[in-house]
């Protein structure tokens, strides 16, 4: 199956700097979904990104979807304490490959130091 | 916002029993899904359906798996003889249409002991 490798697993920053991370694969993707999930809760949706080389902002959030479709970054500006949690790149298939499911990559848990 | 609602927040139960985790997607959407993730692993797909069946599923999705959507606004997932690896986070999502992003609800722990 496909596969995406995120990194970096896990960060531990002061507040105010800012953050990159990155996911890649071996396969395109049709779509690139960022998401964020919180201990007790769900992934919640950052930032979807439709077209390659597409660049997209969410208030201090930044990703792109990568030229080759298969890759994508994400960008946290001016880190907070509540930024902390694990982030999450997802990706959709192209519809020839398969349906709608989802394919996660590893996390990045991202800690905040005030 | 519309959001993705799970019951139970946490479930446990004795192995080889069976549970049913329940989902109320979000109400104009069209496609839903289960998804899981073992503690400390990444999120993975079990099964989407559409129109009043599965449209695809993972080999995770064996014969003891099975969802129904039993009336307009539920979905459920049902695991009829529950194994201690089963232990997971089971999260439901839904989409407005095919290629939209997914919308998670909070989870239902499931603990088999």
């Amino acid at each position: 199956g496909q596969q995406l490798n995120q990194s970096p697993q896990s960060m531990f920053i002061q507040e105010g700097e800012d953050v990159s991370m990155n996911c890649t694969s071996s396969s395109i993707f049709n779509t690139w979904l960022w998401y964020k999930q919180e201990p007790g809760e769900g992934p919640v949706l950052l930032i979807a990104l439709y077209k390659a080389g597409e660049l997209t902002s969410n208030g201090r959030l930044t990703a792109q979807f990568g030229i080759t479709r298969k890759d994508s970054f994400l960008n946290i500006s001016a880190s907070i304490p509540s930024d902390v949690g694990i982030y999450f790149c997802a990706g959709q298939p192209l519809p020839r490959d398969a349906g709608n499911m989802l394919t996660f990559g590893g996390g990045t848990r991202l800690m905040v130091k005030p | 916002e519309p959001e993705v609602t799970q019951t139970p927040s946490h479930q446990v139960t004795q192995m080889g029993q069976e549970v049913i985790l329940r989902c109320v997607p979000i109400s104009n959407h069209l496609y839903f899904y289960w998804y899981r993730q073992i503690l400390g692993q990444k999120v993975e797909f079990l099964v989407s359906f559409y129109n009043n069946e599965i449209s695809e599923k993972s080999e995770i999705f064996d014969d003891q798996f099975s969802v129904e959507r039993p009336d307009g606004s539920n979905f459920t997932l049902k695991i009829r003889s529950t194994k201690l690896e089963d232990s997971a986070m089971y999260f439901c999502a839904s989409s407005e249409e095919w290629g939209s992003p997914l919308h998670f609800g909070n989870g239902t722990r499931l603990t088999v002991t």
